[in-house]
């Protein structure tokens, strides 16, 4: 168990829909990252948090947003779904300590099927 | 920007026996950190090991062991031992030293372990 949980693990839902996928960070960790792992373009990084605001953004469509609340749980939406969407979405956190290097743990991800 | 690349799709390996997973990497930092996640029929991304550019000891964990060359730019893992649960993709990782700057994943080598 890394500590990081993600809701929900599956979900099925139909093109156009808008979906919420929420992520608990290690306890003491400040930075979240959302990952997208689909069959055809391995892992992506898609968006980093630190503390509430921003820090990096990756490969993130325009479709999608994410953000850090206070209590420092993220929320990754995706809005107006496409089947190419279908993939695993992993969060992941760390400390975020500049340049520490830490260890990034990643959650047990989100299975979005889009039908 | 940094490249990480798994140039072996696919390996395998009878149980008890020692194998070897490659991994090379581009980049112009000199200070960086290299990670092997293990990511198993669960999905789960597992942490195998990770590396500190600037250490010239090779990391181990347990069964685990890196042959990190930096000079060629190299970071292999090599499983003794091998056991049926090993079984999994392996993603290498590089992660840059100068700022809280994401994963950058390689391909993914599939490792198949027979009895």
């Amino acid at each position: 168990d890394s500590g990081v949980t993600q809701t929900p693990k599956h979900l099925i839902t139909a093109t156009g829909q808008r979906v919420t996928l929420r992520c608990s960070p290690r306890s003491g960790d400040l930075s979240v990252y959302w990952y997208q792992q689909s069959l055809d373009q391995g892992l992506q990084f898609l968006i980093q948090y630190y503390n509430g605001e921003e820090r990096a953004k990756g490969n993130i469509l325009e479709r999608f947003s994410a953000q850090q609340f206070p209590d420092l749980h993220s929320e990754l939406n995706l809005s107006s779904l496409e089947l190419g969407d279908s993939a695993l979405y992993f969060c992941a956190s760390e400390t975020g300590d500049i340049g520490s290097g830490n260890t990034i743990y990643f959650g047990e991800g989100s299975w979005l099927t889009v039908v | 920007a940094q490249t990480v690349t798994q140039s072996q799709p696919e390996m395998s390996v009878q149980e008890a026996e020692t194998v070897t997973l490659s991994c090379t990497y581009d980049t112009s930092e000199s200070d960086y950190y290299l990670f092997w996640y293990k990511q198993p029929p669960s999905r789960q991304m597992i942490l195998v090991i990770r590396q500190e550019a600037y250490k010239q000891q090779n990391a181990t964990e347990n069964r685990f062991s890196v042959n990190f060359q930096k000079a060629a730019k190299s970071f292999s893992l090599k499983i003794s031992d091998s056991q049926l649960g090993d079984a999994a993709m392996y993603f290498c990782a590089y992660r840059s030293g100068y700022n809280t700057d994401k994963l950058i994943f390689g391909t993914g080598t599939r490792l198949q372990v027979f009895p």
